[in-house]
């Protein structure tokens, strides 16, 4: 149950765009999305729900494609601020609770 | 600030030690969950609590437990303390169980 993240670890220079993909082999009904810096708390970005639209948060958002259970999160124009481990967490239709993927860990360098 | 307190923020203790992590949740959340963050390691869901009652178990082990109180702040309970559980532990809380879930900044254990 516990949904797949890729890529594992992304580098980056500034100014450079990444995707995180999110999946699940559950029918799903949201997905939320969170940043961890090193020894920091997960911060929530945003939550994507079954039916709803992308989401935007500054210069990251999100979509969710309901058929192929797949999220995706996308960082355009990375900033230095952006390094950190992104998790997804899924909710399945049954209601279930949130289940965090294993992280994506993205570097961002001058 | 996300509104879930922990305390300690640090603890170091002795293997074979017992100590006690305690989290108050938002206010109005009545979900609570624990989780362990070893090192480089993603987040180990513990256990779940939903209003005072056991909700969901994840890896925890017997030696480890937790409650959620009538006040529901919750408290995890960790014995006979081995090297390798040394870790981040974080608790998160959320208003219901598929809601976003709002984490503490974290008690970090270190076992001598």
């Amino acid at each position: 149950q516990q949904p797949v993240q890729s890529p594992q670890a992304v580098i980056l220079r500034e100014g450079e765009d990444a995707v995180i993909n999110c999946s699940s082999s559950k029918a799903l009904y949201s997905v939320h999305w969170y940043r961890q810096k090193h020894g920091e708390a997960p911060v929530f970005l945003m939550i994507l729900l079954k039916g709803g639209e992308q989401k935007g948060h500054e210069k990251i958002s999100a979509s969710f494609n309901e058929k192929k259970q797949q999220s995706s999160l996308y960082l355009t124009a990375s900033q230095l601020s952006y390094s950190g481990t992104y998790f997804c967490g899924t909710v399945n239709q049954a209601g279930t609770a949130l289940i965090f993927g294993k992280g994506t860990t993205l570097s961002v360098s001058s | 600030d996300s509104g879930v307190t922990q305390t300690p923020k640090h603890l170091i203790t002795a293997t074979g030690q017992r100590v006690t992590l305690r989290c108050s949740p938002r206010s109005g959340d009545l979900s609570v969950y624990w989780y362990q963050q070893s090192l480089d390691q993603g987040l180990q869901f513990l256990i779940q609590y939903y209003n005072g009652e056991e909700r969901a178990k994840g890896n925890i082990l017997e030696r480890f437990s937790a409650q959620q109180f009538p006040d529901l702040h919750s408290e995890l309970n960790l014995s006979s303390l081995e090297l390798g559980d040394s870790a981040l532990y974080f608790c998160a809380s959320s208003v219901d169980e598929s809601e976003t879930q709002y984490f503490g900044p974290g008690t970090r254990l270190l076992v001598l």
